[in-house]
């Protein structure tokens, strides 16, 4: 299976700054079938980016997706007080879908 | 709104049995595959299990095969989660979600507890 490898584990930033987070997958994610999803506290996941860069329903636009093969960026353009969360890719190329670990963002 | 409202979760011994239902409103329910996600503090996120919109078709993640099954009922807009042969490393939480591939929602979870 691909394992999805992301970081840094923790990223420490103030509000207004901007988020770039890694996903690094163990071989090439077929046809960029790469997401992104958010997770709060106690909440389940959301989805924010899929098609690696594609947003979802409802997502503002200072959250963007990039990346192709084996590396892959989510960016933050400017973080909200909101946006200090988990984030989680996931790879859905190649049976089993798999998710990396998380890239937890908190305020420095 | 999409709403998954999940139910059935509880603390069961090594070797139990326990189903998990899923409550669908707010969308076509019969028009998706569906999906069950499970989620811990050490091994993080894992697909489980996936169904088609007409129930035919289930797809299982391979630690799981004969032991979970899964099935929908789409006059009542529920998923169903049959799991049988429980072992301590199916400790998790339990979310249904919309398709198979990314997921577009999802509900709140169901805790499902192995434990003697």
């Amino acid at each position: 299976e691909i394992v999805l490898t992301q970081s840094p584990g923790t990223l420490s930033l103030s509000p207004g700054e901007r988020a770039t987070l890694s996903c690094r997958a163990s071989q090439s994610v077929s046809g960029s079938y790469l997401a992104w999803y958010q997770q709060q506290p106690g909440q389940a996941p959301r989805l924010l980016i899929y098609g690696a860069s594609s947003r979802a329903t409802g997502i503002p636009d200072r959250f963007s997706g990039s990346g192709s093969g084996t590396d892959f960026t989510l960016t933050i353009s400017r973080l909200e007080s909101e946006d200090f969360a988990v984030y989680f890719c996931q790879q859905y190329g190649t049976s089993p879908e798999t998710f990396g670990q998380g890239t937890k963002l908190e305020i420095k | 709104e999409v709403q998954l409202l999940e139910s059935g979760g509880a603390l069961v011994q090594p070797g139990g049995s326990l189903r998990l239902s899923c409550v669908a409103s707010g969308f076509s329910f019969s028009s998706y595959t569906m999906s069950w996600v499970r989620q811990t503090p050490g091994k993080g996120l894992e697909w489980v299990s996936a169904i088609s919109s007409s129930g035919v078709s289930t797809y299982n993640v391979d630690s799981v095969k004969g032991r979970f099954t899964l099935s929908r009922d789409n006059s009542k807009n529920t998923l169903y989660l049959q799991m049988t042969s429980l072992r301590a490393d199916d400790t998790a939480v339990y979310y249904c979600a919309t398709g198979r591939s990314y997921y577009d929602s999802w509900g709140q979870g169901a805790l499902v507890t192995v434990s003697s």
